[in-house]
């Protein structure tokens, strides 16, 4: 069973549009929601963080949403760069457990 | 953020040796490590989860005694792919996470089994 649902399972964006990528979870327990991005051949790196404390977080051009009612989470890439093309995992995880799920990625292509 | 490294990154061996893989956080002590494997165009697939001084904690179906894991002290930890078989030809990633919810992830080790 399936613990994060993440689509589009692939996007191209024009430069300077607006990347959207959507996750959804099932466990109600979970309450650390971060995106990672990696590049070909690379480990992830963590670009983005929330709790469900709060309903969005910007950092610079990269901003999460999330409806803790909906169960449900995305990454905007505001101004998208050909430099963002890059895989784009979200993931979930509880405290008590430690280990985070994945989903299963966006590959994110931005066209010059 | 913290900071991660793998050795080796890339690694060619033939079947029936074993490999091992390397993996520090250079900046912080690392409570807790964890042990990816991710095959071409998928997502990352946990095998274990390890905390200094225990033993690590196996996913379900992954071998334990296939994939040895060590994390002798709060920056290093090892995984060890005994009897290697072309099939475990993969990327095999580590993460560092501390006290807090963030993970740290390393570069990733490329192995190949001939």
């Amino acid at each position: 069973q399936q613990q994060v649902k993440q689509s589009p399972q692939s996007l191209i964006v024009q430069k300077g549009g607006i990347s959207i990528i959507n996750c959804a979870y099932e466990n109600t327990a979970f309450d650390y929601f971060p995106w990672y991005q990696q590049f070909p051949g690379k480990g992830p790196a963590l670009l983005i963080a929330i709790r469900p404390d709060v309903s969005e977080k910007k950092e610079g051009r990269f901003t999460i949403s999330f409806n803790k009612s909906a169960k449900q989470f995305s990454l905007h890439i505001m101004d998208s760069q050909p430099g963002d093309s890059a895989t784009y995992f979200c993931a979930a995880s509880s405290e008590g457990a430690g280990k985070s799920t994945f989903g299963d990625g966006t590959t994110l292509t931005v066209k010059p | 953020g913290a900071v991660v490294s793998q050795h080796p990154s890339w690694v060619i061996c033939k079947s029936g040796t074993s490999v091992k893989i390397e993996c520090r956080s250079l900046d912080f002590q690392a409570t807790t490590m964890f042990w990816y494997r991710q095959f071409p165009k998928q997502s990352l697939m946990l095998m274990a989860t390890s905390n200094e001084g225990s033993k690590a904690t196996y996913e379900q179906g992954v071998e334990k005694d296939k994939f040895l894991i060590n994390h002798a002290s709060l920056t290093l930890s090892t995984l060890t792919v005994t009897s290697a078989h072309p099939e475990d030809s993969s990327f095999y990633i580590c993460s560092a996470g501390g006290l807090s919810y963030e993970q740290y992830f390393g570069p990733g080790t490329r192995l190949t089994v001939t």
